[in-house]
């Protein structure tokens, strides 16, 4: 079945440590992104990539990193520098092409900063 | 730029009674509009969407919404609902200019809980 993974789904860390939220798709999407969930605020963009070795910064990128390599994947790190990451985090994909613009997301994966 | 504001952030019902989820969105060009829900500690499902044509968009679930372009609303509705749509519920809005990417602007969700 076709779809997106993230792991871990739950995911701690201390003060001052970076850590890897890993993302893969197998629907051949071009667009790969990630948000941000905190409780009463919906969802907000972090980082957004339309083609491989290509991504652009949505709105709450400051502290976060992210790269591109392979079509599939499309890892985002949580470095020492956001200062409040705790949160939900959520992936998602859609194929670039398509008018409707669907976005298919991952479950998500929930980071505690310890 | 584009915004989505959903009016309120709790709406509590009772089983088999029907529900309405506001959602109002401002643009200053033509837009495409989502309606998603949220399980807990799961990822986002799309229930429908309005592209264009018929302002009264279908979805699953026996949920449907309607467009209507001099409010700007994109109001959700569904006439029976069951305890197992207790979920959170998030209206998007993505414009026609953002290009290829199609950047989707959330609102701030509705939680429903469907009390026996």
């Amino acid at each position: 079945d076709g779809g997106i993974t993230q792991s871990p789904k739950y995911l701690f860390r201390k003060e001052g440590q970076n850590v890897t939220l890993s993302c893969e798709q197998n629907l051949n999407h071009d667009a790969m992104y990630w948000y941000r969930q905190d409780p009463g605020q919906g969802l907000r963009l972090i980082y957004y990539s339309q083609i491989v070795n290509d991504f652009q910064k949505g709105d709450i990128a400051e502290g976060y990193s992210v790269s591109r390599e392979k079509k599939e994947s499309f890892p985002l790190t949580v470095t020492s520098a956001q200062k409040n990451p705790t949160a939900f985090y959520l992936c998602a994909s859609n194929s670039g092409r398509d008018v409707n613009n669907e976005q298919f997301f991952g479950p998500g994966t929930r980071l505690t900063v310890l | 730029a584009q915004s989505v504001t959903q009016l309120d952030s709790q709406v509590p019902v009772f089983e088999e009674a029907p529900v309405e989820l506001r959602c109002n969105y401002s643009s200053s060009v033509s837009v495409y509009l989502f309606w998603y829900v949220q399980y807990p500690n799961q990822g986002l499902q799309l229930l429908l969407k309005y592209l264009s044509g018929s302002t009264l968009v279908k979805g699953i679930n026996g949920f449907e919404a309607e467009f209507n372009k001099s409010q700007t609303s994109f109001h959700l509705r569904k006439p029976s609902v069951h305890i197992s749509d207790t979920a959170e519920y998030f209206c998007a809005v993505s414009d026609l200019t953002s290009g290829s990417a199609r950047q989707l602007t959330f609102g701030s969700g509705t939680q429903l809980t469907v009390l026996p």
